[in-house]
């Protein structure tokens, strides 16, 4: 079944504690992710990735960190997380830029709670 | 810079029809997206358009005119489930993903 995977579905944890989130697809996607969404301010692109080893700012990238050095996985990654970093995050894969922009498909989401 | 517009709530009645509007200024254009979401739930998507004119899709209808920099998503034979968030989401040239904040559609009996 094609699906993007993202771990955990839930976190709570403490200001300051770094921390990572998973994500994982199984449909060869070269295009990849990641998004926050949050109350009034809609879903907002934090980063995304054309191909392995090539990432590229969104609109909110500011404390978070990718890696993408394998074409199926995504990581995402909170060095120093703050309260301001709680918020509902979705990965997402597609096809993007294979002159084919079929719709991304969404992971699950992950509710991360930072106190 | 980007900005997308399309409006916060809209309310209409079961069996009707309900137009959402969705305005956008990008950096260059790769298409437009629209998606439904349930609320704590991953938007599913509805339609995509990247050339002028009118894409139909059973009940769900979406209009692009890249020159005005306008699109709408056209639900017919409303139904309780349509209840939703609908987001609207432009590909730029650089392949970014810009969504607008979602427009929440209530249906009532």
């Amino acid at each position: 079944e094609a699906q993007v995977t993202q771990n955990p579905r839930y976190l709570i944890t403490v200001t300051g504690k770094k921390l990572t989130v998973t994500c994982s697809q199984n449909m060869n996607h070269e295009y990849m992710s990641w998004y926050r969404q949050d109350p009034g301010l809609g879903l907002r692109q934090i980063y995304y990735s054309m191909n392995v080893e090539v990432t590229d700012k969104g609109d909110v990238p500011e404390g978070y960190k990718v890696s993408r050095k394998e074409k199926r996985n995504f990581p995402l990654i909170l060095e120093s997380p703050s309260p301001n970093q709680t918020s509902l995050y979705f990965c997402a894969s597609s096809l993007f830029g294979r002159g084919d922009n079929q719709p991304q498909h969404f992971g699950d989401g992950t509710r991360l709670s930072i106190l | 810079g980007q900005n997308i517009d399309q409006p916060t709530e809209m309310t209409a009645t079961e069996g009707a029809i309900v137009q959402i509007n969705c305005t956008y200024q990008t950096s260059g254009f790769n298409g437009l997206f629209w998606y439904q979401q349930h609320a704590g739930e991953a938007p599913t998507f509805l339609s995509y358009n990247v050339l002028d004119g009118l894409e139909e899709k059973g009940r769900f209808s979406s209009f692009l005119s890249r020159s005005k920099g306008y699109s709408y998503l056209l639900l017919k034979e409303l139904q309780m489930k349509d209840s939703a968030s609908y987001l609207c989401a432009v590909l730029n040239s650089g392949y970014a993903l810009n969504f607008g904040k979602g427009t929440s559609l209530l249906v009532t009996p």
